[in-house]
């Protein structure tokens, strides 16, 4: 299995720009995470869907942050419009049950200037 | 609410041994993970507890007790690979939350 897919790896983009970030899961899994992590605030849980619902995005810092899981095997999760503070990793993670240890991707760093 | 409580950095020498602790307060307990992030790396899961004592997985241990509030987990016979940052996590109410995590740095 090729693990949690994320793309890009990195991504710099200009303040008011829109961000897509990238996911693919582990086949079979039916819960998807979207995490970030900053120095500041450690790994922050953002939304998390189970079976493409999304079940709770009270982490979604505001209305800016969307995301989306069209089917089984890809997420987004965009910024619009992008802000200096959203610079990050952004990770995504999935796993076969919600209280089963999850497996991350590698992560997103993304920077906005 | 969740609040995850981990010393953020400690140093420690090559064979030896290092514990890093956790204390946490949840309403609603269903499990504490603990995972190794290296630097510039996704996070990777080492250990489970849901209920009291000790797991053990090879050079690294796992404690709970839930009545404390309190984890810990032993790295032992240390090596250089095992410079990295330790994530307590705890699970409860549906969500996994994470502490800033524990920066150890192994020296020779």
């Amino acid at each position: 299995d090729a693990g949690v897919i994320q793309s890009p790896r990195h991504e710099v983009t200009e303040m008011g720009q829109e961000v897509t970030l990238r996911c693919k899961p582990i086949s079979g899994h039916d819960y998807l995470f979207w995490y970030r992590q900053t120095m500041m605030r450690g790994l922050e849980l953002l939304i998390y869907f189970n079976n493409n619902v999304p079940i709770d995005d009270s982490g979604m810092p505001e209305d800016r942050f969307s995301a989306k899981m069209p089917n089984a095997s890809f997420s987004t999760l965009k910024i619009q419009p992008s802000e200096p503070r959203d610079s990050a990793v952004y990770f995504c993670a999935s796993s076969s049950d919600s209280q089963r240890g999850y497996t991350f991707g590698s992560g997103t760093r993304l920077t906005v200037v | 609410g969740q609040n995850i409580d981990q010393p953020t950095e400690m140093t420690a020498t090559e064979g030896a041994i290092v514990q890093i602790n956790c204390t946490y307060q949840t309403s609603g307990f269903n499990g504490l993970f603990w995972y190794q992030q290296h630097a510039g790396e996704a996070p990777t899961f080492l250990s489970y507890n849901v209920l009291d004592g000790l797991e053990e997985k090879g050079r690294f241990s796992s404690f709970l007790s839930r009545s404390k509030g309190y984890s810990y987990l032993l790295l032992k016979e240390l090596q250089m690979k095992d410079s990295a940052s330790y994530l307590c996590a705890v699970y409860g109410n549906n969500r996994l939350a994470f502490g800033k995590g524990n920066q150890v740095v192994v020296i020779p």
